[in-house]
């Protein structure tokens, strides 16, 4: 089954304490994303990638790190989270072009002490 | 830098009734545009989007949205509601080109009430 799949899908944690998210597809596509989404704010783009090695950022950079050393893996890393990250996370991706249709991760849940 | 607004954060609209979601953006350029619906609890699904042509676009669900380039807006519309359309909905700006290429910005949201 074509899917997005993300661990964990809840997280509780302690300021300070290094986090990763994972976040891996089945579908071969290139282009994969991190998105917060906030109440009132809705979703905002954290950090994007096009292909293997390649990663920018979105909107919301600040505070997480991001790697594609595969094209079916792209984490999120919270080197040092604070009670501002906590948040809705979803990962996203889609085939070659970036505008073609994304497909959503189920989110993960995370709340920062 | 690219941005969007929805003005509206919340619509109730009567089953059975039209209705109309705002979005309004900023680029520099023609942009990428799409509308994502979220129901409750869930992920987000792709109604519908625009890359170039055609003004009006047909989405899934019976939705349309229109791209004005002099008002730098990209409304959706659907001309009779369903209690099942109840859902927050999000527009979306994609840049199309240069340095942001692959960069998308989502709006605030509209959460979308249907009256039975």
């Amino acid at each position: 089954e074509a899917q997005v799949t993300q661990n964990p899908r809840y997280l509780i944690t302690v300021t300070g304490k290094k986090l990763t998210v994972t976040c891996s597809q089945n579908m071969n596509h290139e282009y994969m994303s991190w998105y917060r989404q906030d109440p009132g704010l809705g979703l905002r783009q954290i950090y994007y990638s096009m292909n293997v090695e390649v990663t920018d950022k979105g909107d919301v950079p600040e505070g997480y790190k991001v790697s594609r050393k595969e094209k079916r893996n792209f984490p999120l890393i919270l080197e040092s989270p604070s009670p501002n990250q906590t948040s809705l996370y979803f990962c996203a991706s889609s085939p070659l072009r970036y505008q073609e249709t994304q497909y959503f991760g189920p989110g993960t849940r995370l709340l920062v002490l | 830098a690219q941005s969007v607004t929805q003005p509206d954060i919340h619509i109730t609209v009567s089953e059975g009734a039209s209705l109309e979601l705002r979005c309004n953006y900023s680029y520099g350029a023609t942009p990428y545009l799409f509308w994502y619906v979220q129901s409750p609890g869930q992920g987000l699904q792709l109604l519908l989007k625009y890359f170039s042509g055609d003004t009006l676009v047909q989405g899934i669900k019976g939705f349309e949205a229109e791209f004005k380039r002099s008002q730098s807006s990209f409304n959706l519309r659907k001309p009779s509601v369903h209690w099942s359309d109840a859902a927050e909905y999000f527009c979306a700006v994609g840049a199309a080109g240069g340095t942001s290429y692959g960069k998308l910005t989502f709006g605030q949201g509209t959460i979308l009430t249907v009256h039975p």
